[in-house]
């Protein structure tokens, strides 16, 4: 059974500070999808990132970078000078990668940031 | 439209009432998914289209949820004899093709059961 573990229920931080999520993942599946979601008081989920299980290379966009590590089974997501519009619950979400990216898809718990002024 | 549409928005319902939560994915998107996320939690899967069959319902709850997709677009959701712990948010999302394609989420409708 596959599993997603975010053991951050909140985090506060204040603006511009470095703020890094937490993610650890369990799976039986040698091949597998990794998601970050982010869910804003809207509660629409936005895409922000899909890894490959193979493809262990770390990943920065913007502000925004991810730290894969398979040996750890985790997948860590860190947000560089923080916003105040970065204040969002945070999800972190594990699939099969043969049946697609969504079909499975296995949600944490999410993590809420609240980034204050 | 531009994205995932799901009405209504909210819906509150009496208890053992029959409901219907729709989902327009985004043109040309052939899979189609439901999520229910309840308070404090992520979102769990329900139910994956690909075209106008589902293709893997394992995760509805039990046989008062059923969901349909008659065209191949739009998707009802619905749920019978509705209790007070089927009260969440309902989400709906599709991609293009269900395989290594992002899905894209709608913004949920909110069931509250009383």
């Amino acid at each position: 059974a596959q599993k997603v573990t975010q053991a951050q229920t909140e985090i506060s931080v204040v603006e511009k500070e470095d703020v890094t999520l937490d993610c650890v993942y369990e799976t039986r599946d040698t091949t597998y999808y990794l998601f970050w979601y982010k869910q804003p008081p809207s509660g629409e989920l936005v895409f922000l990132i899909r890894r490959n299980s193979f493809d262990e290379q770390n990943e920065i966009s913007g502000r925004y970078s991810w730290n894969f590590q398979k040996s750890t089974s985790s997948f860590n997501f860190t947000i560089t000078a923080s916003q105040v519009v970065d204040s969002a619950v945070y999800f972190c979400a594990l699939s099969e990668a043969f049946l697609g990216s969504a079909r499975q898809l296995t949600f944490g718990s999410g993590t809420q940031l609240t980034v204050l002024p | 439209g531009a994205g995932v549409s799901q009405t209504p928005s909210n819906k509150v319902t009496e208890k053992g009432k029959y409901v219907e939560l729709r989902c327009d994915p985004i043109s040309g998107h052939t899979a189609l998914y439901w999520y229910r996320q309840s308070l404090g939690q992520g979102p769990e899967f329900l139910i994956y289209f690909q075209g106008t069959g589902a293709a893997d319902d394992s995760g509805l709850p039990n046989d008062r949820f059923f969901a349909v997709r008659p065209e191949g677009s739009v998707s009802t959701l619905k749920i019978q004899r509705t209790e007070r712990g089927d009260s969440a948010v309902y989400l709906c999302a599709s991609s293009l093709r269900g395989r290594d394609t992002e899905a894209f989420f709608g913004q949920g409708t909110r069931l509250t059961v009383v």
